[in-house]
């Protein structure tokens, strides 16, 4: 089974702060992704890769990074954390080819005081 | 930013009850449809990647159908079990790349 592993659950950080959130798939996929989830709205793309160095904006690139020096790891990157930072950030690894799933990690819920 | 739409955004179903939801997104440039079931505490997993109109794919009691031409996709749920309380979400891949425009999500509440 494919493993998609988030380094925190839960995380509290102060805003101003430079936060990295990382995530780690152990399926050797080229393709990976990082989202955030609020409520009411659907997941919206922060960033993807398709592979090491890559990385594209998704729809919601303002005020994050991204850093994908190695295939199996991408980290999202806030360089000044803000309270509208505050939400459930998953991130998704995937194979190349239309027809592969996304696969995603346990999440973490990020809150900025 | 693409619209997909999912309805009815909530709903309750009774144990061993069947039902049905609806993802309606574009038709142009249709490259692929993904549902994914959301349990609470836990990470969304992949139900169907479907990419044919007309396409029908089944796990268990759940299933899903695609009409590219008119844009939606059925998910459907036979004999619900309480297990099958989760929210499920649609993704549209219209790029071709693999970057999904993803719905709000059906929530479903399965009553004992």
């Amino acid at each position: 089974d494919v493993k998609v592993t988030q380094s925190s659950r839960y995380l509290v950080k102060r805003t101003g702060e430079k936060v990295f959130l990382e995530c780690v798939q152990d399926m050797d996929h080229e393709n990976m992704f990082w989202y955030r989830q609020d409520p009411g709205l659907g997941l919206r793309l922060i960033y993807f890769s398709y592979d090491v160095k890559m990385k594209e904006k998704g729809d919601i690139p303002e005020g994050y990074s991204v850093s994908r020096e190695k295939k199996e790891r991408f980290s999202l990157i806030l360089e000044s954390a803000s309270t509208n930072q505050t939400s459930m950030y998953l991130c998704a690894s995937q194979s190349r080819g239309i027809e592969q799933p996304q696969h995603f990690g346990d999440g973490t819920r990020l809150s900025i005081l | 930013i693409l619209n997909v739409e999912q309805s009815p955004q909530s709903l309750h179903v009774q144990e061993g009850d069947s039902t049905n939801f609806t993802c309606s997104f574009p038709s142009s440039n249709f490259y692929a449809l993904h549902w994914y079931r959301w349990e609470t505490a836990k990470s969304p997993e992949a139900l169907f990647v479907m990419t044919l109109n007309g396409d029908e794919k089944k796990k268990g009691r759940i299933s899903a159908t695609l009409n590219t031409k008119e844009g939606y996709s059925y998910l459907y749920i036979k004999g619900s079990q309480p297990e099958d309380s989760a929210t499920y979400l649609c993704a549209f891949d219209t790029w071709g790349n693999n970057r999904l425009a993803f719905g709000k999500g059906n929530q479903v509440v399965v009553i004992p």
